[in-house]
């Protein structure tokens, strides 16, 4: 079946260095989603990246999609406490008449200060 | 404005019983989605709504669950016979428009715990 494998599942860093999680599709993605889950908390949307080869920036954080639209990344730069949290992958998939959205299964990233 | 609100944000029942999770979504949200998510892991998907009907159950576990949305906004997760494993955290989250690119806004959840 369709999944969005998403790796690692855990990771611990110190502060200030870097982070970075990957997400894969076994399909082509229509788009992808990034939401962050802070410890306790829901998924909170994070940004949507659309075109082959798309990247975008929201302050330390630098997305990415694949050429062939099959895989992702997010990268974060000199972590902060704040980062601290489960950083999941959505992929839309189209699926006959549906468009669905498959959810990787998460990074949970833990930042020493 | 309100975001996505949930009731009740917790839930304990007894093996058998029957319960019902209710989420309000934000206001013109015409999409609303069902996701369960247990301990460590993504949420799951169940069923989505695009206005008051079901565009999309096919997450659902079995004939045990059942949601509903009548009016196109308030919706509501009827779970029967509940069984210890039906324990997780139990998200609902609106978006403008369903099985297009819209970012979902996620309520807080409701726990339900199965004893």
């Amino acid at each position: 079946g369709q999944q969005v494998m998403q790796i690692p599942q855990y990771q611990h860093v110190q502060e200030g260095e870097d982070f970075t999680t990957y997400c894969n599709s076994s399909t082509t993605l229509s788009n992808i989603q990034w939401y962050k889950q802070r410890p306790g908390g829901h998924p909170v949307f994070l940004i949507q990246l659309v075109k082959s080869g798309e990247v975008k920036k929201q302050k330390r954080l630098t997305f990415q999609f694949g050429e062939a639209k099959k895989n992702s990344s997010l990268h974060i730069t000199a972590t902060q406490t704040t980062d601290v949290g489960t950083y999941f992958c959505a992929g839309l998939i189209n699926a006959g008449n549906n468009r669905k959205l498959i959810w990787g299964l998460g990074t949970s990233l833990a930042v020493n200060p | 404005g309100a975001g996505v609100s949930q009731t009740p944000s917790n839930k304990v029942t007894e093996k058998g019983k029957y319960v019902e999770l209710r989420c309000d979504p934000i206001s013109g949200h015409t999409a609303l989605y069902w996701y369960r998510q247990s301990l460590g892991q993504g949420p799951e998907f169940l069923i989505y709504f695009q206005g008051t009907g079901a565009a999309d159950d096919s997450g659902l576990p079995n004939d045990r669950f059942f949601a509903v949305r009548p009016e196109g906004s308030v919706s509501t997760l009827k779970i029967q016979r509940t069984e210890r494993g039906d324990s997780a955290v139990y998200l609902c989250a609106s978006s403008l428009a369903g099985g297009s690119p819209y970012e979902q806004y996620f309520g807080p959840g409701t726990r339900l715990t199965v004893t």
